[in-house]
């Protein structure tokens, strides 16, 4: 089983529809972190969060909302999707401490906005 | 902030040549890590480098830290058809944590059998 799960995998819906993107993770880590992929722009942070208690903003967190609701689930909201934020969403975690931690990722959610 | 400027975005080489790829950062980063995302999943770490001169191997890969600790570089020795793939490379965004991460925008490997 994957250690960091998203779902659903794939999603195509409508312009102005709320949409939740899911995450779940067994790898007991306090960190987790949702990004979005676009071609030929790499992975830009939407938002982080340290704990159960800590949400923090990445660099493009307008259109967007999240939830931890426990340390092992981080959720990704779209308001009200909009077809540029057609994309591929993925989740990582990291694990606690001062030291270089790398981030594990999800196998991301594609989601088309029509 | 911080930027990585990865390259070359995309490459196109023959299955057996060896492959190479390098970022260079707008500052100074104690950390290098390099991923790779098959079509399809999410990425997968290869290689992280915590230490300036560092050279370290997995396999048929091989990455360095720089010595200015502003650039990394991943080498790829006889490349195969699995090689295919984008590559990542990415450092700590502000701080000396990893616990944001800045990421290049890829290389784009293409392997001919």
């Amino acid at each position: 089983d994957a250690d960091v799960t998203q779902t659903p995998r794939n999603r195509i819906t409508k312009t102005g529809k709320r949409i939740m993107l899911e995450c779940s993770q067994t790898k007991g880590h306090d960190r987790m972190y949702w990004y979005r992929q676009d071609p030929g722009l790499g992975l830009r942070l939407i938002y982080y969060s340290f704990d159960v208690k800590d949400i923090n903003k990445g660099e493009i967190s307008d259109g967007y909302s999240v939830s931890r609701q426990a340390q092992a689930k981080f959720s990704l909201s779209l308001e009200s999707a909009i077809p540029n934020q057609t994309a591929l969403y993925f989740c990582a975690t990291s694990g606690p401490g001062q030291g270089n931690q790398p981030q594990h990722f999800g196998d991301g959610t594609r989601l088309s906005i029509l | 902030g911080q930027q990585l400027n990865q390259s070359p975005q995309s490459m196109f080489i023959q299955e057996g040549e060896d492959v190479s790829m390098n970022c260079t950062s707008s500052s100074i980063f104690n950390t290098w890590l390099w991923y790779k995302q098959d079509p399809g999943e999410g990425p997968v770490l290869l290689i992280a480098l915590y230490k300036a001169g560092e050279l370290t191997s997995n396999g048929r890969l091989t990455a360095q830290f720089g010595i200015t600790r502003k650039d990394s570089f991943l080498n790829i020795s006889a490349s195969i058809p699995s090689d295919v793939g984008i590559y990542f490379c990415a450092g700590p965004t502000s701080g000396g944590s990893n616990y944001k991460l800045t990421f290049g925008k890829g290389t784009l490997l293409t392997v001919n059998p």
